[in-house]
């Protein structure tokens, strides 16, 4: 069965730094984009970032730049989420995402996996 | 960055009604728009791709159309199951924005 699992979420104080994992399984996880998004408690879904098969070709929405770092490792078949100088307002769950279909950045989200939650607090 | 102005905000409706949800976009995106179901606690769930392709395994009574700017999803017999959030999404560019959703609610 094709799968997302992601791991690393938890409780966290404001300014500090934790990251997120998606283990990827049963399909070629090098030939797709992959994504982050994610969700606020009782908010609407927010794109994070995404990356590129060879992870030359980042981007990310303009409340993480500079703090947030999108990676990957396709022999692990694994993506990143590197979270630093956290906020309260990045609470949320983290979902990381699969196109539909390889090789394009625009195509829909089919595969997603079941979240991980980040509280930021004191 | 493009915007998704998606509308209503909620909507209460009744079994075996027809709803419409539409989405506009802040310019052009072509096809790119894609729409997802969300229940309490669960990830998204594509519906639509493509502004009016129906993913696989999803039933016929959901449709999207439009191109360009404006977007609708439409439910043509609501089901209990359906009661859920909704959203659309550009996948024109990143970052790829989504709407801020729509509440169906059971009337």
């Amino acid at each position: 069965e094709v799968q997302l699992v992601e791991s690393g979420g938890g409780l966290v104080q404001p300014g500090g730094s934790l990251r997120l994992s998606c283990a990827a399984s049963e399909f070629m996880f090098s030939s797709y984009w992959m994504s982050w998004v994610r969700q606020a408690p009782g908010k609407g879904l927010e794109w994070v970032a995404n990356i590129k098969q060879d992870g030359n070709e980042k981007y990310y929405v303009d409340s993480v730049k500079g703090r947030f770092t999108i990676s990957r490792d396709n022999a692990k078949n694994s993506l990143y989420l590197e979270m630093n100088s956290l906020r309260v307002e990045d609470t949320a769950v983290y979902y990381c995402a699969r196109p539909r279909s390889s090789g394009s950045s625009r195509r829909a989200f089919d595969i997603w996996g079941q979240g991980t939650m980040v509280t930021v607090s004191s | 960055d493009i915007q998704m102005t998606q509308s209503p905000a909620s909507l209460s409706a009744s079994v075996g009604d027809r709803v419409t949800i539409t989405c506009r976009a802040s310019q052009s995106i072509s096809s790119y728009v894609n729409w997802y179901q969300q229940r309490p606690g669960k990830a998204p769930k594509l519906l639509i791709y493509a502004a009016s392709n129906l993913q696989s395994g999803v039933p016929s009574r959901f449709s999207g159309s439009g191109s360009g700017t404006d977007f609708t999803l439409t439910i043509s017999s609501l089901q209990p199951e359906d009661f859920a959030t909704y959203y659309c999404q550009q996948s024109y560019s990143s970052p790829q924005t989504f709407g801020q959703g729509t509440n169906l609610e059971i009337k």
